[in-house]
């Protein structure tokens, strides 16, 4: 069974630091891995995604890894701004037998950006 | 905008009622699938679609039934509301994952309490 852990579960930084979230899974069959944001009592937003093939993908500040072999990811945030204050979702893409293609989930990290 | 609609955004049910949530993209994806979200448990899949006619079992169906009619929509029915059955529920959608460079898009939710 697929597990997705992601470390720190809440992060407070001051504004303007770089900083890094950390997501591992226990089994390297994906297809493709999700970085998702959810603002409180909000959906959730697809920031990156990085296919198994991919090592990583950048998106303005937001760079996501992938080391499938190692299964982790990380998302680096650069010059991280109050509005970044969110919880961050790390999900796998993959096969499960007993319910096909899915995405499984971390619990998320909480991270709030101090003014 | 193209993209996962759900309706409604809030509802309150009594125990043992019945209701139907709602599904609907237009993005012509495949795959369609529905999560609910809990506190320390995350998101976990309840059923999904591979496309119209079909559908299938998750990790936590009991208690909800769905169908496929057609490519767009893809409602949840809660056969009798429970009180465990409180949560916040997703409907995602997406082209084939295993063949394509695409993601999931979430819809905004449906906060449901039961009572």
């Amino acid at each position: 069974k697929q597990e997705v852990t992601q470390i720190p579960a809440a992060l407070s930084v001051p504004e303007g630091e770089n900083l890094v979230l950390n997501c591992s899974f226990t089994d390297s069959a994906i297809y493709n891995l999700q970085w998702f944001r959810q603002d409180p009592g909000k959906g959730l937003t697809s920031l990156l995604l990085i296919q198994s093939s991919q090592r990583e993908q950048t998106s303005g500040r937001l760079n996501a890894s992938l080391d499938k072999s190692s299964g982790r990811s990380t998302l680096y945030i650069a010059a991280s701004q109050p509005g970044d204050s969110a919880t961050y979702l790390c999900a796998v893409g993959g096969w499960v037998e007993t319910s096909g293609s899915r995405l499984t989930f971390g619990e998320g990290t909480q991270l709030t950006v101090n003014p | 905008n193209a993209g996962v609609t759900q309706t409604p955004k809030f509802q309150v049910l009594k125990t043992g009622q019945s209701m139907t949530l709602q599904c609907a993209q237009d993005m012509n994806h495949e795959y369609m699938s529905w999560y609910r979200q809990d506190p320390g448990m995350g998101l976990r899949l309840i059923h999904y679609s591979v496309g119209a006619g079909i559908t299938d079992q998750g990790e936590v169906p009991n208690g909800y039934n769905v169908s496929r009619s057609t490519t767009e929509d893809f409602p949840l029915r809660l056969l009798s509301a429970a009180p465990s059955q409180t949560s916040v529920y997703f409907c995602a959608s997406s082209y084939r994952p295993d063949v394509t460079y695409y993601g999931y898009t979430f819809g905004s939710g449906t906060r449901l309490t039961v009572v």
